[in-house]
């Protein structure tokens, strides 16, 4: 059965608290992405990785980190420099055969809260 | 730079009449445009996407866009609504020969179908 796994659904972090969101997929896609969502401000992108070992900043890159170790996987950190990290966070990934006319699967979220 | 506007924060509509979502896109070049619906807590799902051929697409769940050059737009329609399609609904594009650069998402159209 083949998609994008985001875990856990549901996390809560203490202040001053690293935490990291896993994101695994087994479509053999290429690229892989982190958006956060928050109300009325849609899907703003956090970093996006395109090839292993390799990935670039996004919009709003501040206070996060990411790894591209395996194709298969890319977490996401939030670090405790991210001031108001409560929000929604989705992980998607494409192939990128062709000349990139392929939209995103997306994983089921996992939503962060601060305590 | 590629961006996207939905005007609407919310669109409210009877079950059974015709519903539309409007998206707006700037980009350079020619678009890839996508439309994706969220329904709570869930990840994104693919409606349907615009890239060559045909200005009016087919989609998922008998949902159809029309694509708009000269007015850069690309509005999602549906003849007949139904209560089980309301949903957070949203617009993405990007360039053609943009170099696989990341969707831009709008902020969000909330639809409901009241019965």
């Amino acid at each position: 059965d083949g998609g994008i796994t985001q875990s856990p659904k549901y996390l809560f972090r203490k202040e001053g608290q690293n935490v990291t969101l896993s994101c695994e997929q087994n479509l053999n896609h290429d690229a892989m992405y982190w958006y956060r969502q928050d109300p009325g401000q849609g899907l703003r992108l956090i970093y996006y990785s395109q090839i292993v070992n390799d990935f670039q900043k996004g919009d709003i890159a501040e206070g996060y980190s990411v790894s591209r170790e395996k194709k298969e996987s890319f977490p996401l950190t939030v670090t405790s420099a991210q001031k108001n990290p409560t929000a929604f966070y989705l992980c998607a990934s494409t192939p990128l055969t062709g000349p990139g006319d392929y939209g995103y699967s997306f994983g089921s979220g996992t939503r962060l809260t601060v305590v | 730079a590629q961006s996207v506007a939905q005007p609407e924060d919310q669109v409210n509509v009877a079950e059974g009449n015709p519903l539309t979502v409007k998206c707006t896109y700037s980009v350079s070049g020619n678009p890839y445009l996508f439309w994706y619906v969220q329904y709570p807590n869930r990840g994104l799902q693919f409606l349907l996407k615009y890239i060559t051929g045909d200005n009016l697409v087919k989609g998922s769940y008998g949902f159809e866009a029309e694509f708009n050059k000269s007015q850069t737009s690309f509005h999602l329609k549906k003849p007949s609504a139904l209560v089980s399609d309301s949903a957070l609904y949203f617009c993405a594009v990007r360039a053609l020969n943009s170099g696989n650069t990341p969707l831009v998402f709008g902020k969000g159209t909330r639809l409901s179908v009241i019965a």
